[in-house]
């Protein structure tokens, strides 16, 4: 079965620098996709990015950036000059189930943005 | 504004009542999802909708009770709930039953907040 882990309850960063949120899966499926959701504290969840296993770049959308290493097993998130709107929930996910009929969410990272 | 409508946005109900939440896409999306989140957790799936037939039940208890009038609307019926079963409930859709791909991602609502007295 297919699992997420982030392993940064909490991070916090100073307005207009970067930071880095953890991601690490494992699946035995060949081909996979990884997303990055943003949740504010209003509730919504907000896809910010995709990176599919057999990219041949990693994935970048504006400010966010995906460092993924296959080899490893890990998708990390770069929010690159952090803003306070940026404060929110970040999980990582990755489809499961037969058909990829799911998504199997990280217990995510409280992202706060500091003046 | 997102293109997933949820209603209410906060709903607080005793454990008698029966209450529903409605969700809305415009979208033309064939697939639609009810995820449960609780405070502090991630979001867990609890029905998946094809083509307005069930599809996926993952074990969910007979108080909630889901139901697709037609491709743009996701119902949740609530009945006899308990303290519990308060939590975030979440509405997504996706054009197919496959989240693989960006191109087949999850739009999900903004969510109804549920609290049961």
């Amino acid at each position: 079965a297919q699992k997420i882990t982030q392993t940064q309850p909490g991070m916090f960063v100073q307005e207009k620098e970067a930071v880095t949120l953890d991601c690490t899966y494992d699946t035995s499926d060949p081909s996979y996709g990884l997303f990055w959701y943003k949740q504010p504290s209003s509730g919504e969840m907000i896809f910010l990015i995709y990176q599919g296993s057999y990219d041949q770049q990693n994935a970048t959308e504006g400010r966010y950036s995906l460092n993924f290493q296959k080899a490893r097993k890990s998708a990390n998130l770069v929010i690159s000059a952090s803003q306070l709107g940026d404060s929110a929930m970040y999980f990582c996910a990755i489809p499961s189930g037969g058909s990829n009929y799911k998504l199997t969410f990280g217990k995510g990272t409280l992202l706060t943005v500091n003046p | 504004d997102t293109e997933v409508t949820q209603t209410p946005k906060h709903l607080v109900m005793g454990m008698t009542n029966k209450k529903s939440l409605k969700c809305e896409q415009h979208m033309g999306h064939r697939a639609m999802y009810w995820y449960k989140q609780k405070a502090k957790k991630p979001p867990e799936l609890m029905f998946v909708y094809s083509y307005e037939k069930l599809s996926i039940n993952e074990s969910v208890p007979s108080r909630f009770s889901p139901e697709c009038p037609n491709s743009s609307l996701l119902n949740l019926h609530l009945h006899a709930l308990q303290p519990e079963d308060s939590a975030l409930y979440l509405c997504a859709s996706s054009p197919r039953r496959w989240a693989a791909s960006p191109n087949y991602g999850y739009t999900f609502g903004s969510g109804t907040r549920l609290t049961v007295v």
